[in-house]
């Protein structure tokens, strides 16, 4: 088990630029969750995937904003054309039906 | 739709004193409710959960929290704080029924240990 990994650790992107991020799930893990977290606040939730399928989205999932799990273990993030608004920590979480979720350190993303 | 409140956003204690971190959650059916820490520059680390059984759930790093269903309530204690107890801790829910929906988190309390 060697956790949830997430690549890259920060971002420094110009406004307008694509930024893609990937997250490595707990091999055994069919469960694979995308957060936002901004600065002074809880982690909210983008969307979330079982196996290769994308579940769940919520609004806060623009039309700027693409995830995908190709075959069920790796997921990537994509958002194109960044905004200043889209400076965040993007944390990607993996888990087992019935268990608490494991959490990778994060992708802190600076769009300038 | 479900939501959660920390209610104190910031929490100083010194160093050995008992603390209680609170957390209510609003849910019209049945939860599981979690705690967990980050420190800084860091992602999440599960502290404790509850999803059955005894209401009172015992974690790591010597914390503990009560499920109580009538308040609504799943706060977080520790006896004996440590200077290294210090971060941002977070509440979180998640529906029974629906296995896998998101964790929902509240906007976390910061915990500020002193000597």
């Amino acid at each position: 088990d060697t956790g949830v990994s997430q690549d890259p650790r920060h971002k420094i992107t110009k406004r307008g630029q694509n930024v893609t991020f990937r997250c490595d799930p707990i091999s055994e893990h069919n469960r694979l969750y995308w957060y936002r977290q901004t600065l002074g606040q809880g982690p909210e939730f983008l969307t979330y995937f079982q196996n290769e399928a994308q579940l769940e989205k919520s609004r806060l999932l623009s039309d700027r904003f693409s995830a995908e799990r190709p075959k069920g273990s790796f997921s990537t993030l994509e958002i194109q054309r960044t905004e200043q608004g889209d400076s965040a920590m993007y944390l990607c979480a993996s888990s087992l039906p019935g268990y608490g979720y494991t959490f990778g350190s994060g992708t802190r993303l600076t769009v300038v | 739709a479900q939501s959660v409140t920390q209610l104190d956003s910031q929490v100083p204690v010194f160093e050995e004193a008992p603390v209680e971190l609170r957390c209510n959650y609003s849910s019209s059916v049945s939860v599981y409710l979690f705690w967990y820490v980050q420190y800084p520059n860091q992602g999440l680390q599960l502290l404790l959960k509850y999803l059955s059984g005894s209401t009172l759930v015992k974690g790591i790093n010597g914390f503990e929290a009560e499920f109580n269903k009538s308040q609504t309530s799943f706060h977080l204690r520790k006896p004996s704080v440590h200077i290294s107890d210090t971060a941002e801790y977070f509440c979180a829910v998640s529906d029974q029924n629906q296995a896998g929906t998101a964790l929902i988190f509240g906007k976390g309390t910061t915990l500020s240990v002193s000597s």
